[in-house]
């Protein structure tokens, strides 16, 4: 089946950094891919739909500022999480659209201290 | 409002035990519909996917669903449950004409010896 990748796996970060995490559909291309962020023991929540080449659609409550989502080639989606703060820590899912389904990346923990 | 309903929020059962994890979801038209399992710490998987055609879904590990219009359900079913599937379990939809795939809140599953 269809691969996605993400970068880094985990993160641990400053409070006031910037991290930057990429989702990258390994062989296949995708002019979407999704962003979905998972709180402890609880469901995957969608962030943004980011399509190839145009602006990101951000659900409502996310702040675009701060979760900056580049989608620039069919292959590469990258979110920058911009002055992160303790309360941004959570998982972050990345998941491409492919024929049929999406296809979900690993995961990336990110820790803010 | 549109919604996916994960009822049970954690079951328990023996292993060989049967097993029947529920889902059910409110949207205008039949949307299209997933089950994935996501193991401590890491990403999805896919178990099956319901489209259309035949309401009863055969997927990876032994598991299946079946697909109820009249009761808007797709319940997840394995008859014989093994240790290895102790795991959160959630149900997915992604509605007719749309991109966007929703989650249930999940459902986790322990496995007694």
């Amino acid at each position: 089946g269809a691969v996605v990748s993400q970068h880094p796996s985990r993160v641990i970060c400053k409070s006031g950094t910037s991290v930057k995490i990429e989702c990258r559909s390994l062989d296949f291309q995708a002019t979407t891919m999704f962003w979905y962020r998972q709180f402890p023991k609880q469901s995957l929540m969608l962030m943004a739909t980011s399509n190839e080449g145009s602006k990101a659609t951000y659900e409502q409550g996310v702040e675009k500022d701060k979760f900056l989502i580049n989608h620039a080639s069919l292959t590469l989606s990258t979110l920058t999480v911009t002055s992160a703060h303790p309360e941004d820590s959570s998982f972050y899912i990345c998941s491409a659209s492919g024929e049929d389904t999406q296809y979900f990346g690993p995961g990336t923990r990110l820790t803010v201290l | 409002a549109q919604s996916v309903t994960q009822p049970d929020i954690h079951i328990t059962v023996s292993e060989g035990a049967s097993l029947e994890l529920r889902c059910n979801y409110s949207y205008g038209a039949t949307p299209y519909l997933f089950w994935y399992v996501q193991s401590p710490g890491q990403g999805l998987q896919l178990l099956l996917k319901y489209f259309s055609g035949d309401t009863l879904v055969q997927g990876i590990k032994g598991f299946e669903a079946e697909f109820k219009r009249s009761q808007s359900s797709f319940n997840l079913r394995k008859p014989s449950v093994h240790w290895s599937d102790a795991a959160e379990y959630f149900c997915a939809v992604i509605e007719y004409n749309n991109n966007d795939m929703r989650f249930g809140a999940g459902t986790r599953l322990t496995v007694k010896p």
